[in-house]
């Protein structure tokens, strides 16, 4: 399925504050979802991932919440700190196949 | 001991050339992709390879082909270049059964 649009939003916050990102998925049959950090000039890198069977998954300063019902997904950065400036995609795949879906990204940026 | 690497970083070429981007994993993965990300940052999956299956995003033009010589490797031909193929390139592998992908640090390819 598709996700979100084309644009890429940014969200600023200070370091030390607890950052949301969220994002939209649109394909029901999905049932695995992974948050992924891209910083600049590299590939994206995997941060936390959940399967449709929970709602709640925590990492490092990190916890990933879906809801099916709505179709949406969070990545809460708790304390957040200069090294997370990036852009966070959310992807999504179906047990069918392993091909990655991705969201449009959202630009982070950490204020000192 | 990279685990995805791709080569060049960087590409510059006239419109209508031909050009390939090489990609290797060491992480005896038995799947392969080539995504494509563009201005906005948006990523596309454009091929997935497992061992001899080939998937294809239908929208990706056939100017575009896949070669893999053996498992690690995953080569990304392009015919007469356009344009609009100047993007980001970026190669990925996973494991079958376990559906987190890890990604190269990608390839720029500019088209003048």
């Amino acid at each position: 399925g598709e996700s979100v649009g084309l644009h890429l939003p940014t969200l600023s916050v200070q370091e030390g504050d607890n950052s949301i990102i969220n994002c939209a998925y649109s394909n029901s049959a999905s049932d695995y979802f992974i948050w992924y950090k891209q910083e600049s000039g590299k590939g994206p890198q995997f941060i936390i991932d959940i399967r449709s069977n929970m709602d709640k998954r925590q990492g490092q300063r990190v916890t990933v919440l879906l809801n099916k019902t709505v179709k949406h997904l969070s990545l809460q950065i708790a304390a957040t700190q200069p090294g997370d400036s990036a852009v966070y995609f959310c992807a999504e795949t179906q047990n069918a196949g392993n091909m990655l879906t991705f969201g449009g990204g959202t630009r982070l940026m950490v204020k000192p | 001991d990279t685990a995805v690497s791709q080569t060049p970083k960087y590409l510059v070429t006239q419109m209508g050339n031909d050009k390939s981007i090489k990609c290797e994993q060491n992480l005896g993965h038995d799947t392969m992709y080539w995504y494509k990300q563009d201005s906005k940052k948006f990523l596309k999956i454009m091929f997935s390879y497992n061992n001899k299956e080939l998937i294809i995003n239908e929208t990706v033009p056939n100017r575009f082909s896949p070669k893999s010589p053996d498992k690690a490797h995953l080569n990304l031909h392009i015919n007469s270049l356009e344009l609009g193929d100047s993007a980001v390139y970026f190669c990925a592998s996973s494991q079958r059964g376990r559906d987190e992908a890890f990604f190269g640090q990608g390839t720029r390819l500019t088209v003048v």
